[in-house]
């Protein structure tokens, strides 16, 4: 798997956008960008993926850039509930590849304030 | 609630002891994973079964060992255990081996080593 770099914490204010940055440079033409959290000690929750199209659902938005080397998860609204740790992960998501499972970096802590 | 079961949810033993940690994927997922999370390792792929098989190894140890049963549930085997095995270990189920790359994680087995 490519590595991901993120940045060790960020602070975000109740109400508006996180933005949360990831670095992929070694990324491969067949790794997917997935975003999970995981909110204190419960078990990591799946949010996002994408390959190179920006991708939006009921949870956030991940656009990656046309190289591919960076993605950015935002969260519209940020609440109290989105304080977690955010794991971006690259991997390889196709039939056939012996590559089945999910590296989790550090990750970036993120505390939402009121 | 992902839909992932796992008991017991707290576990306290002594070294030396063996602990039986169980899981139950979603129904209809096929593709269980365990993870350890100890507070100075981050999340760490142990292994994965598919239906009934092992399809991927990652660091575990060879005091550990796992099974998936026919009906599809899963367990993880702790012998000899060491005050450094005290942890949260995680389940993880999915649908196929590979794919979208969405795992449903249960809320954790924390065990302490005494």
């Amino acid at each position: 798997d490519a590595k991901t770099t993120q940045p060790t914490s960020m602070d975000c204010a109740e109400g508006r956008a996180a933005n949360l940055p990831c670095n992929h440079s070694t990324i491969s033409g067949n790794e997917y960008v997935y975003w999970y959290r995981q909110i204190h000690s419960q078990g990591p929750q799946y949010i996002i993926h994408g390959l190179k199209n920006n991708e939006t659902n009921e949870m956030a938005s991940l656009i990656i850039t046309e190289d591919r080397k960076s993605s950015t998860l935002i969260l519209p609204h940020a609440t109290l509930r989105d304080t977690a740790v955010y794991y971006c992960i690259v991997r390889v998501a196709e039939r056939g590849s012996n590559d089945y499972k999910l590296s989790f970096g550090a990750g970036t802590t993120v505390t939402v304030r009121a | 609630d992902s839909g992932v079961t796992q008991t017991p949810k707290h576990l306290i033993t002594a070294t030396g002891q063996r602990v039986t940690l169980r899981c139950s994927p979603r129904s209809g997922d096929l593709s269980v994973y365990w993870y350890q999370q100890s507070l100075d390792q981050g999340l760490q792929f142990l292994i994965q079964y598919y239906n009934g098989e092992e399809r991927a190894k990652g660091n575990i140890l060879e005091r550990f060992s796992a099974q998936q049963f026919p009906d599809l549930h899963s367990e993880l085997n702790l012998s000899s255990l060491e005050l450094g095995d005290s942890a949260l270990y995680f389940c993880a189920s999915s649908f196929r081996s590979v794919g979208t790359g969405e795992l449903f994680f249960g809320e954790g087995s924390r065990l302490t080593v005494l």
